[in-house]
């Protein structure tokens, strides 16, 4: 079953603009990750963001967490050409070992 | 540092017949993971070794599919038989240990005729 649902499931920018993804969860969890996946290719991971952890931060990539919502966000600033992919949160839920239950992804199209 | 390692990268077989895939995690990475991906939907975890044992097979469908990693190292997932809805990226990953981000191959693309 899903854990995590992102929205939207689709989203087209230009090169230069900033892209939001949202995910939301359905029970409590350990951590949330986010993945990128390049057409044809694995899964990358991007970010991890523990249960205490708010916002965090890498490179061009923020992702914020709100437990309280069971929600979260990534943001990626300045766009390029090369973020065009599909996105994944996962979640780790609470005593779950390493398991990552995989949301349904974000389709993103950056175009130039 | 080597990624994740998986072949056949492509696979086409017709159903009930039976398929092998491998894979060859990162160096010193003790947990090993399948997922398999049905096109438009995320990865759903099949298996979780730790070294060699099993940690969660509870989404592996035993009746047709079988996994081991006999020496904690390089791992094959087996189908046999095949049915239609098989059809799917199977995709290989690795830890460190049980916890932290995961790494991943490129997948087996089967296609089931």
């Amino acid at each position: 079953s899903q854990q995590g649902e992102e929205d939207p499931q689709a989203l087209s920018i230009q090169e230069g603009e900033n892209a939001t993804m949202n995910c939301s969860y359905k029970t409590s969890i350990n951590n949330l990750q986010w993945y990128r996946q390049n057409s044809g290719r694995g899964l990358v991971h991007l970010i991890l963001i523990r249960s205490n952890e708010r916002e965090k931060h890498s490179g061009r990539l923020r992702v914020t967490l709100d437990t309280s919502k069971k929600s979260s966000s990534l943001l990626i600033t300045a766009s390029r050409a090369a973020d065009t992919a599909s996105y994944f949160c996962a979640t780790v839920l609470t005593g779950g070992g390493n398991k990552l239950t995989f949301g349904t992804g974000t389709q993103l199209k950056v175009e130039l | 540092e080597a990624g994740v390692a998986q072949s056949p990268r492509y696979k086409i077989i017709e159903k009930r017949q039976s398929v092998a895939f491998w894979c060859n995690p990162i160096s010193g990475h003790a947990t090993l993971y399948w997922y398999q991906q049905i096109l438009g939907q995320g990865p759903k975890l099949l298996i979780q070794f730790q070294n060699n044992g099993v940690v969660d097979d509870s989404q592996l469908p035993k009746d047709r599919f079988s996994a081991e990693r006999l020496k904690g190292v390089d791992s094959t997932l087996k189908i046999q038989p095949a049915k239609l809805e098989d059809s799917a990226v199977y995709l290989c990953a690795s830890s460190i240990q049980g916890f932290g981000p995961q790494h991943f191959g490129d997948g087996t693309r089967l296609s089931i005729l």
